[in-house]
């Protein structure tokens, strides 16, 4: 299953609200996962089962979506959330990430 | 508190093998699936392989299967990555990691080792 990430870049500003698409080639009900990296660090997940929020992650964090196409949008940017973000589906072996989609500041 | 540690990385020639051991600790090892994701310079991520808790189960990916084999020792707390005719295209940092729940189908990756960096080159 290949999942494709929009956009690959993004610059935005802090306070900016920021979605980001993930689209799976088949549908993956909604096990979809969501992680934040930042340069040099192992990633963080975020968002698990599409919508559900990792426990100590922000509330400006939320994700959506079911079957092919799925959004995590971060409501209010904030300086610590500039990095790269993936997406993985965990609906069928073998698993896939998206391609990621690096968030910068403007 | 969950800590995985990853070691083995190294500079290996085109052809060679080698082998990622991963110690846990903080957790029920033997209940846990475990998993490996790499991930080459400058690129993202790439799922390796999982192996459920008792080690019955394994899945590959494409880019591995064949070459790369998932074990591991429950009795030491340790999940192996066994890689063979390794390539250029197989330089990364490979992370351990264990997922939210048991199983990781239908979960995710919520606890990652620091990664080791597996060089292939001649």
């Amino acid at each position: 299953i290949q999942l494709t990430q929009s956009p690959s870049f993004l610059s935005a500003s802090v306070g900016d609200r920021v979605t980001i698409t993930c689209r799976a080639s088949q549908g993956i009900s909604n096990y979809l996962a969501w992680y934040q990296q930042k340069p040099g660090r192992a990633p963080k997940l975020l968002m698990y089962v599409a919508s559900a929020l990792q426990s100590g992650v922000p509330s400006r964090f939320s994700g959506s979506g079911s079957g092919t196409e799925f959004t995590l949008t971060i409501s209010s940017l904030q300086a610590e959330d500039f990095a790269t973000y993936y997406c993985q589906q965990l609906n069928t072996y073998p698993l896939t990430f998206g391609g990621g989609t690096k968030v910068e500041i403007k | 508190e969950v800590q995985l540690l990853e070691s083995g990385g190294d500079l290996v020639q085109p052809g060679g093998s080698l082998r990622l051991s991963c110690t846990a600790s903080g957790f029920t090892f033997s209940a846990c699936a475990m998993t490996w994701v790499r991930q080459a310079p400058g690129k993202g991520l790439e799922w390796v392989s999982v192996i459920s808790g008792s080690g019955s189960t394994t899945f590959y990916a494409d880019s591995v299967q064949g070459r790369f084999t998932i074990s591991r020792d429950n009795s030491e707390n340790t999940v192996y990555l066994q890689m063979n005719s390794l390539r250029a295209d197989d330089t990364a940092v490979y992370y351990c990691a264990r997922p939210i729940s048991e199983t990781l189908q239908y979960s995710g990756v919520k606890y990652w080792g620091q990664g080791t960096l597996v060089t292939v080159s001649s």
